[in-house]
């Protein structure tokens, strides 16, 4: 089955960081670009970024909302991505998901992970 | 980047049919033959139901449709059942490995 499963998510304080990670199963992980999005609460769907693959260097791009302060990384041995997230601020609370890049869609998604930023 | 003008709601009654518009640029929509719609019902995850403007992932009934003139993509979806009542999310690649969303759109079946 292929499945996304996201985790790391939890109440963090305004500045302060946290690091998400979500583990792919089901599928040659290494293929495929991933991306992130998040949904505040109440609110649509934002995307945060994507990374590429291997053949295209891990290359990443992210939302102007949150460049300089994310960074999303890989490891293809662990069939894993992350998404480090530092200079939180309470508009960053959400629900997190990653989705695998297929086509130029996000054809598969994880469960989503909640974080919240307060104080 | 900003986001996709969709229309906050949309309704009809079963068997009716309902189509959705997404408005970007000549930089996103406009630009490219990269549009995808997402389907999310309350607490869940989204869900793929068109890629690349008219395409259908296996799985989805082909009540659902997709089209694009210029800078607005369009989402229809035919003969409406109580189980397409979801929010609904157009996406559009917009060069240089950036996305953008739309603003959703809430399908209400009377």
């Amino acid at each position: 089955e292929v499945q996304l499963v996201e985790s790391g998510g939890g109440l963090v304080q305004p500045g302060g960081s946290l690091r998400l990670s979500c583990a792919a199963s089901g599928f040659t992980f290494s293929d495929h670009y991933m991306d992130w999005v998040r949904q505040a609460p109440g609110k649509g769907l934002e995307w945060v970024g994507r990374i590429t693959n291997k053949p295209n260097t891990y290359t990443t791009q992210y939302a102007a909302s949150v460049k300089g302060r994310f960074t999303m990384s890989r490891d293809d041995s662990k069939n894993s991505v992350y998404l480090q997230m530092n200079s939180l601020k309470t508009e960053d609370t959400a629900v997190y998901y990653c989705a695998r890049d297929w086509k130029t869609s996000l054809d598969v998604w994880g469960q989503g992970t909640t974080v919240t930023v307060s104080s | 980047q900003s986001a996709l003008t969709q229309p906050p709601s949309a309704s009809g009654s079963p068997g009716q049919s309902v189509t959705i518009s997404c408005t970007g640029t000549s930089s996103d929509v406009g630009g490219y033959n990269y549009v995808s719609w997402y389907q999310q019902h309350p607490g869940k995850a989204p869900r793929l139901m068109i890629y690349e403007v008219t395409k259908r992932p296996s799985g989805v009934p082909d009540r659902f449709s997709g089209s694009k003139s210029g800078n607005t993509a369009s989402l229809t979806v035919s003969g409406l059942q109580a189980e397409d009542e979801a929010d609904y999310y157009c996406s559009s690649y917009a060069g240089s490995n950036n996305f953008v969303f739309g603003t959703g759109t809430k399908v209400t079946v009377l």
